[in-house]
């Protein structure tokens, strides 16, 4: 049983470019997770979609990033025109009921130059 | 403010001494999880305990939840070097789905 995949592990964009952060859940689990992690903090919570709908995007900033989970293929997380702020670990996690533990990727680092 | 807060911030001991770390929160919860995280990978659940709940046990882990106090507790004992990462606490505050995790703590066991 596969955990949660994403990739790539690293990512490095320049300043304006996009960034693309795709996410497999776990075989089974229709509820996925966005969250941004910076050093030395918790995670925040950024997204929460389930298959082709977005449950609940209040911790995405409304400009820029974008976040979907079609019914066939990975959940992807978008960046566009991304800035050094957005310099962070992305991490997602999966789970197949919302009331259920949730289970993670090993992340997405993106370093913006 | 953070809604789990978690204290110590760090905490750095001897193979084989007991661990416990403490969690705060400000509001009604539904459940409250823990964490641990290693350098470089993603959370891994620990243990689930209901509001209903006041302890629970899973191998060398025990954790408490007083609700009066709004706070839990995290108890490693016989502790290894293995168990070296940060431990989260992450709440359900009454009706919603979201967690919201806190700083953590960052636990060191010494060989």
């Amino acid at each position: 049983n596969a955990g949660v995949m994403q990739n790539p592990r690293h990512l490095v964009r320049r300043r304006g470019q996009e960034a693309r952060l795709r996410c497999s859940p776990m075989k089974g689990h229709s509820h996925v997770y966005w969250y941004r992690q910076l050093p030395e903090e918790g995670l925040k919570f950024m997204v929460y979609l389930q298959k082709e709908n977005i449950i609940d995007e209040s911790g995405m900033p409304k400009e820029r990033f974008s976040a979907e989970f079609p019914k066939e293929g990975p959940s992807i997380l978008r960046i566009q025109q991304v800035v050094r702020g957005d310099s962070a670990a992305y991490f997602c996690a999966s789970s197949w009921d919302s009331n259920q533990p949730q289970h993670f990727g090993d992340g997405t680092r993106l370093s913006i130059l | 403010s953070q809604q789990g807060e978690e204290d110590p911030q760090a905490l750095s001991i001897q193979e084989g001494e007991n661990a416990t770390m403490n969690c705060s929160y400000k509001t009604s919860i539904n459940n409250l999880q823990w964490y641990r995280q290693n350098s470089g990978r993603g959370l891994v659940h620990l243990i689930l305990i209901r509001s209903n709940e006041r302890e629970k046990h899973s191998g060398r882990l025990r954790v408490t939840l007083d609700t009066s106090k709004k706070s839990s507790s995290l108890l490693i004992t016989a502790s290894r070097a293995a168990d070296t990462a940060s431990y989260f606490c992450a709440t359900f505050p009454g009706g919603s789905y979201i967690p919201t995790f806190g700083r953590g703590t960052s636990l060191i066991v010494h060989p």
